[in-house]
């Protein structure tokens, strides 16, 4: 069975502040996918990154940045630079060999404050 | 834009009463999936079609039903309604290869339900 757990709840941070979103997960499979989706205030759930298992480079895209580790099942997730557009709920997700759906941490409520 | 649309976006109805919520998938997507979002239970997977077969069954109520039709768009059928089926319902797609392939899963903005 898979899982994921984001151990934040929440989060606070002042703008420009950097940030670090945890996503520990768990799973059977050598053959993995872990997604980060944003959900803004808004209520859509918004694509961010996909990683496979057999890739651990670590990825950066302009402010944020991707740190995937095997060694403790982890893919952290680092805003650079917050903004008060970042704020929303970020959820981690998984899907393996075993399963057929993505399934989702509880998600963690970031707030940038100006 | 996900290229993921959902209709209606906010819809609001009585106990008892049945709704059908809309999807269509991106273009060249053969999976779709539906996903609860309440506040105590968080996103629940629900049910997933793949080119208008059932391929995977989440935590559906019995009172849950859809359908993918030819054209690849889906509803989700649900009935006898509750106030706590009160939540935010995705659909999402992926291409042919579903998700366990590693395809991303892409997300509509989601029908909001409120069960009065």
């Amino acid at each position: 069975a898979q899982k994921v757990t984001q151990a934040q709840t929440e989060i606070s941070v002042v703008e420009k502040e950097d940030v670090t979103l945890d996503c520990v997960y768990e799973t059977r499979d050598t053959t993995y996918y872990l997604f980060w989706y944003k959900q803004p205030p808004s209520g859509e759930l918004v694509f961010l990154i996909r990683r496979n298992s057999f890739d651990e480079q670590n990825e950066i895209s302009g402010r944020y940045s991707w740190n995937f580790q095997k060694s403790t099942s982890s893919f952290n997730f680092t805003i650079t630079a917050s903004q008060v557009v970042d704020s929303a709920v970020y959820f981690c997700a998984l899907i393996d060999g075993s399963a057929r759906q993505l399934t989702f941490g509880s998600g963690t409520q970031l707030t940038v404050l100006p | 834009d996900s290229g993921v649309t959902q209709t209606p976006k906010h819809l609001i109805t009585a106990t008892g009463q049945r709704v059908t919520l809309r999807c269509s998938p991106r273009s060249g997507d053969l999976s779709v999936y539906w996903y609860q979002q309440s506040l105590d239970q968080g996103l629940q997977f629900l049910i997933q079609y793949y080119n208008g077969e059932e391929r995977a069954k989440g935590n559906i109520l019995e009172r849950f039903s859809a359908q993918q039709f030819p054209d690849l768009h889906s509803e989700l059928n649900l009935s006898s309604l509750e106030l706590g089926d009160s939540a935010l319902y995705f659909c999402a797609s992926s291409h042919p290869g579903g998700g366990q392939t590693g395809n991303t899963i892409y997300f509509g903005e989601g029908s909001w339900l409120t069960v009065v």
